[in-house]
């Protein structure tokens, strides 16, 4: 079975500028989380889809965004970017959510603003 | 809001002691509890997680103990070898607003020395 799939792995964008990011979860996963990992602030929640809704939302501003698609698929945007916008990516796919069950990561987008 | 706190932030030990990292949450809805190893460059990897009904749960050289009325719960690495080098992290979820999001403590960077 294929694992999470994130792409693209690397992008460089400039202040201002938006940028979007894709997830493709494992094969029959319905939740799809997103994750925000910096060396100051570790691994913070940025939103969590399950089959196309926003379940649950974390403490960003407006400026990030995401959807989900019929397939599970993924996507995260990040509109008017920052310099502190600068990051890994990650999501993490599960059946039904991480309440309770293994969430999978991928391998990550790495953001850098300029 | 929801918190999740980890100590210590880096930890040393020689090839064959033992490590012990612990974590602390804030909501006592919480009722999941993964452990999260992520090596240089890589994702986030499951290594052990426990449900809020369990005290203990073992695998090979990997612990986990949670006290439910204290809102604690610890890692424990015994026989511990260089492959276990790494940044590990613990993450609560499971309570009554954290439906699909994990809450991850700040990470604790372990070095084992040959």
């Amino acid at each position: 079975k294929a694992g999470v799939t994130q792409t693209p792995r690397y992008l460089i964008k400039t202040r201002g500028q938006q940028v979007t990011l894709s997830c493709s979860p494992i094969s029959g996963h319905r939740s799809v989380s997103w994750y925000q990992q910096t060396p100051g602030q570790g691994l913070q929640f940025l939103f969590e889809y399950f089959s196309e809704t926003q379940r649950n939302k974390g403490n960003f501003p407006g400026r990030f965004s995401g959807r989900q698609f019929s397939n599970s698929r993924s996507e995260m945007n990040v509109s008017t970017l920052e310099l502190g916008d600068s990051a890994l990516y990650l999501c993490a796919s599960s059946p039904q959510g991480v309440s309770n069950t293994e969430a999978f990561f991928g391998q990550g987008t790495r953001l850098t603003v300029v | 809001g929801e918190n999740v706190e980890q100590h210590p932030s880096t930890l040393s030990v020689q090839e064959g002691d033992s490590a012990v990292i612990k974590c602390t949450y804030s909501d006592s809805a919480s009722n999941y509890f993964p452990w999260y190893k992520q090596e240089l460059g890589k994702r986030p990897q499951l290594i052990i997680d426990i449900r809020s009904n369990v005290g203990e749960k073992k695998d090979q050289r990997i612990a986990v103990t949670l006290n439910k009325t204290a809102k604690h719960f610890s890692l424990h690495i015994t026989e511990t070898q260089p492959e276990d080098s790494a940044v590990y992290f613990c993450a609560a979820s499971g309570g009554s607003s954290n439906t699909g999001k994990l809450i991850f403590g700040q990470g604790t960077t372990l070095q084992v020395k040959p």
